[in-house]
C-alpha cells in the first residue's frame, strides 16, 4: 500500500524553538506539499516542491521554510516557533502528467502545539 | 484569485436519508477532485472527474461534474454512520501545471442514528 509517513503524530514545542517536521513518501511522486489545517480555515498551502531541491511558496509561507534533498523526503522547518503556528500539519504527495494534477495522498498529520 | 466554494458548511442527516453537497469554482476547472476526512483523520482521495457532465458512482456516492466545468456535486444515498466526516472538493490552481490544488472549506457531515 502506498504511503506518506509523517515522523510525529503529536509534538509540543516551546516558543522560539526551531522545529523540524519530516515527511517521507514511497510512491516516487514528483510533487510534495505541506499544508496546515485549522478549524474554519480549511487546508492552506504552506510550501510545495515539484522536484529535488526545487521549492515554491504557497499561500502562507511566512515563518516557514522547507528542504527537499531527496525525492522521497520533504521537510518543513519552523525557524522560530510561535504560538500562532499551533496547528495540524499535513504532508501530501502527488503525480502530474501533462500538467494535470492527480489525487493527493496525505500523511496522517502532525498536531503541533507551541507553548 | 481562484476560489472554490462549498455549500453547505454543515450537514446534519438522519441515517437512511439522502443528501447532496455542492462545490462551485469561480473559474473553469480542468478537473475536480473529492476527498473525505474522518474525524481525527487525514483527507483521503475519493475520486477525480475530468470531463464536462461526467458522472461517477462509488457504491452509495454519486459524483457529478457540471457541463461548464465550474461546479460539482456529491450525492449520498441512504446515509450511514460510516459517512460521517468532512468532504472536500478541490480543483487545480489555474496558474501553474505542477499539480497545486485549491481546496474548498469542506462540508462537515454529521449522521444521526
Amino acid at each position: 500500500d502506498v504511503k506518506v509517513t509523517q515522523s510525529s503524530r503529536y509534538l509540543v514545542k516551546r516558543t522560539g524553538e526551531k522545529v523540524f517536521l519530516e515527511c517521507v513518501q514511497d510512491m516516487d511522486h514528483e510533487n510534495m506539499f505541506w499544508y496546515r489545517q485549522d478549524p474554519g480555515l480549511g487546508l492552506r498551502l504552506i510550501y510545495f516542491s515539484y522536484d529535488v531541491k526545487m521549492k515554491e511558496k504557497g499561500d502562507i509561507p511566512e515563518g516557514y521554510s522547507v528542504s527537499r534533498e531527496k525525492k522521497e523526503r520533504f521537510s518543513l522547518i519552523l525557524e522560530s516557533a510561535s504560538t500562532n503556528q499551533t496547528s495540524m500539519y499535513l504532508c501530501a504527495s502527488s503525480q502530474t502528467s501533462g500538467g494535470e494534477a492527480y489525487g493527493y495522498t496525505f500523511g496522517s498529520g502532525t498536531r503541533l502545539t507551541v507553548v | 484569485g481562484q476560489q472554490v466554494m462549498q455549500i453547505p458548511q454543515y450537514q446534519h442527516v438522519q441515517e437512511g436519508e439522502d443528501f447532496t453537497t455542492y462545490c462551485n469554482s469561480s473559474t473553469t476547472l480542468s478537473n475536480i477532485q473529492w476527498y473525505k476526512q474522518r474525524p481525527g483523520g487525514h483527507p483521503v482521495f475519493l475520486i477525480q472527474l475530468v470531463k464536462s457532465g461526467e458522472v461517477k458512482k462509488q457504491k452509495r456516492l454519486t459524483f457529478q461534474f457540471g457541463e461548464a466545468k465550474k461546479n460539482s456535486s456529491l450525492h449520498i444515498t441512504a446515509t450511514q454512520t460510516t459517512d460521517v466526516g468532512t468532504y472536500f472538493c478541490a480543483g487545480p490552481k489555474t496558474t501553474d501545471s505542477w499539480g497545486k490544488l485549491q481546496f474548498g472549506a469542506g462540508t462537515q457531515v454529521v449522521v444521526t442514528p
